[in-house]
């Protein structure tokens, strides 16, 4: 089942911070991040294995709460390289699911 | 790191074409591969599991005769659109893993392929 993305969509000025959620109805032992550009593929973030574990990929972090059952994103002070689409995965058995996605739209 | 390469990028073809679309582990070995669908502004949509020695694994929905995979070598998977139509006109993508298990291995991405039938 796919998990759930929050926000859809959301625009930042540069140098903004803005938290991404993502959410499962099924127990989580992972979950993964990725950010994809327009036209291009999905380009690997983090994976976070452990709950409560926190990771950092430049000023882009995120959380895992096991108990939950969901995993937050944060960006950090946005770049303007932050634009994208980003999705969580999770996975069960031998494929990872994504979630629906969260547009982000970083401005000057 | 990890490399996936995947061809061609970009395809335009006629109504009733079949389409055979690469991809390559470049500095590992993959002995399961994903093909994903996406549609403009949506998810990737796992089509299938590409498993190299035996028959790949479908998802639900997903016809075994319109999308055919051969996984023939531990670097190598291949998906044929057969007989394309402008509804399969699409981003396909392929991923890979180097090692261990989907929960605590990155996938790996080809560039992808845009598959337009006219």
């Amino acid at each position: 089942q796919q998990p759930v993305q929050s926000p859809q969509a959301v625009i930042l000025r540069e140098g903004e911070d803005a938290v991404i959620n993502c959410s499962s109805s099924k127990a989580l032992y992972s979950v993964h991040w990725y950010r994809q550009k327009h036209g291009e593929a999905p380009v690997f973030l983090m994976i976070l294995l452990k709950g409560g574990e926190q990771k950092g990929h430049e000023k882009i972090s995120a959380s895992f709460n096991e108990k939950k059952q969901q995993s937050s994103l944060y960006l950090t002070a946005s770049q303007l390289s932050y634009s994208g689409t980003y999705f969580c995965g999770t996975a069960a058995g031998n494929k990872l699911t994504f979630g629906g996605g969260t547009r982000v739209l970083v401005k000057p | 790191g990890a490399v996936v390469s995947q061809h061609p990028s970009r395809v335009i073809c006629k109504s009733g074409t079949s389409v055979k679309i690469e991809c390559r582990s470049l500095d590992f070995q993959a002995t399961t591969m994903f093909w994903y669908r996406q549609f403009p502004k949506q998810s990737l949509m796992l089509m299938a599991t590409s498993n190299e020695g035996s028959k790949a694994t479908y998802e639900q929905g997903v016809e075994k005769d319109k999308f055919l995979i051969n996984h023939a070598s531990l670097t190598l998977s291949t998906l044929t659109v057969t007989s394309a139509h402008p509804e399969d006109s699409s981003f396909y993508i392929c991923s890979a893993r180097d090692s261990g298990q989907v929960s605590n291995q990155p996938q790996h991405f080809g560039d992808g392929t845009r598959l337009s039938i006219l």
